[in-house]
Order: C-alpha cells, then sequence, then structure tokens
C-alpha cells in the first residue's frame, strides 16, 4: 500500500529555533515535494526532489532548506523558525511522470 | 512555467443538483491533469485524472473534461451527495521529471 509517513505530526516552536520536518516514502517514487497550506494560498511549493541527492527550489524556498539523503527520506529545514512559517506542511511523493503522487497526512507547525 | 487557475474559489450547491469546477492552464505542453480532494483537516487525494489524448473522462459520478484549445479543464460531479463536500484542487503537469503545477482549490459545500 502506498504510504508517505510525515513526522512529527504537530510542532511548536520558538522563533529562532531549528525545525526539521521528516518525510519517508515506501512507493519507490523518484519526486517528492514539500508544500505549504494557508487559508486562501491554497498549496505552495517550498521544495522538490528527484531523486536522491537533488533538491530544487520552488516557489516560496526563502527561509527553508530541503534535504534528500535517499530515495526514501526527504526533509524540510527551517534552521531560524518565523512565526510567519505557521502553517500546515504536506508533503508528497509522485512517480516520474506524476502520475502517481500520494501526500502524506500533513504537519501542523505553530512558531511562537 | 505553468500556471494553473481555479476559477471558482468557492461552490455550493443543493444535494443531488451537479457541481462544475473549472480550471484552465498555460503551458501547452502539458498532458496529464489530475484532480484531488481534501476533506476537512485532512491530507489530499487523488479522485480522476484525463490525459491530453481524450476529452472526455467518467468514473461513476464524476466526469472530467479536456479542451486543449482553450487550455481548460473541469471537474463535473454529479447527483452531489453531502460526502462530495471537500476542497478539490486541480492539477498539470509535462511527462515525466517535471514538477506537478496546482490551482488553489475550490470549496465544494453540498447543502442537504
Amino acid at each position: 500500500e502506498a504510504a508517505v509517513t510525515q513526522s512529527p505530526r504537530n510542532k511548536v516552536a520558538v522563533t529562532g529555533g531549528k525545525v526539521t520536518l521528516s518525510c519517508n516514502q515506501t512507493n519507490n517514487h523518484n519526486n517528492m515535494y514539500w508544500y505549504r497550506q494557508d487559508t486562501g494560498h491554497g498549496l505552495r511549493l517550498i521544495h522538490y526532489s528527484y531523486g536522491a541527492g537533488s533538491t530544487e527550489k520552488g516557489d516560496i524556498p526563502d527561509g527553508y532548506k530541503a534535504s534528500r539523503p535517499s530515495q526514501e527520506n526527504f526533509s524540510l529545514i527551517l534552521e531560524l523558525a518565523t512565526p510567519s512559517q505557521t502553517s500546515v506542511y504536506f508533503c508528497a511523493s509522485g512517480d516520474q511522470a506524476n502520475t502517481e503522487v500520494f501526500f502524506g497526512k500533513g504537519t501542523r507547525l505553530t512558531v511562537v | 512555467g505553468e500556471k494553473v487557475e481555479q476559477h471558482e474559489s468557492t461552490l455550493s450547491v443543493r444535494e443531488g443538483d451537479s457541481a462544475v469546477i473549472n480550471c484552465t492552464y498555460t503551458d501547452t505542453a502539458s498532458s496529464y491533469f489530475p484532480w484531488y480532494k481534501q476533506e476537512a483537516g485532512k491530507s489530499l487525494h487523488f479522485v480522476i485524472d484525463i490525459r491530453s489524448n481524450v476529452d472526455r473522462k467518467q468514473s461513476q459520478r464524476l466526469i472530467v473534461l479536456l479542451d486543449k484549445k482553450a487550455k481548460r479543464f473541469s471537474l463535473h460531479i454529479t447527483a452531489t451527495q453531502p460526502e462530495d463536500s471537500a476542497i478539490y484542487f486541480c492539477a498539470a503537469t509535462k511527462n515525466s521529471n517535471n514538477r506537478i503545477f496546482f490551482g488553489d482549490g475550490t470549496q465544494l459545500v453540498v447543502k442537504p
């Protein structure tokens, strides 16, 4: 069964702290994505990856880094968290043609 | 790059009526158009798709139409039920190793 697992599911962080959101997929997909979802903005792409060792900037990469150490894992890193990064973050994996895309359950991040 | 626009931000229908959600895209090379559903507080999951080699596809109560000349595609939900209430996202992508582009979502409310 296709699976994308995000951890943690909920996180409260302090301003200026470092936050790492993790994503693991067991679909053997090449492509992985990090989105944030805010009311009124739909899904906004932060970073994505075409395979292990690669990361690409999405539409709103500022303040975020990404790491793809293996086919299965894709992390989103906030080095210096700010309240404006309070959001729900979704990870997704997709096959090479993106005809099979699965989303994780999301991580609710609150930066205080 | 590709831009996908979803024309209705909210849509309210009576149970049993049909609902239509319209999207446009800009890149003539886009060839695959999936739709995703997000129920309240949950993640996104795939509901139906259409490829550029056809102009209509039906899966039970869901119909997708594609007009390549107008660069427009639409999701028709017939005989709506309360469980159809959700946010629906349209998307577009090209072949292989290209990112997937999402619309901003349409909040569909089915009133009993």
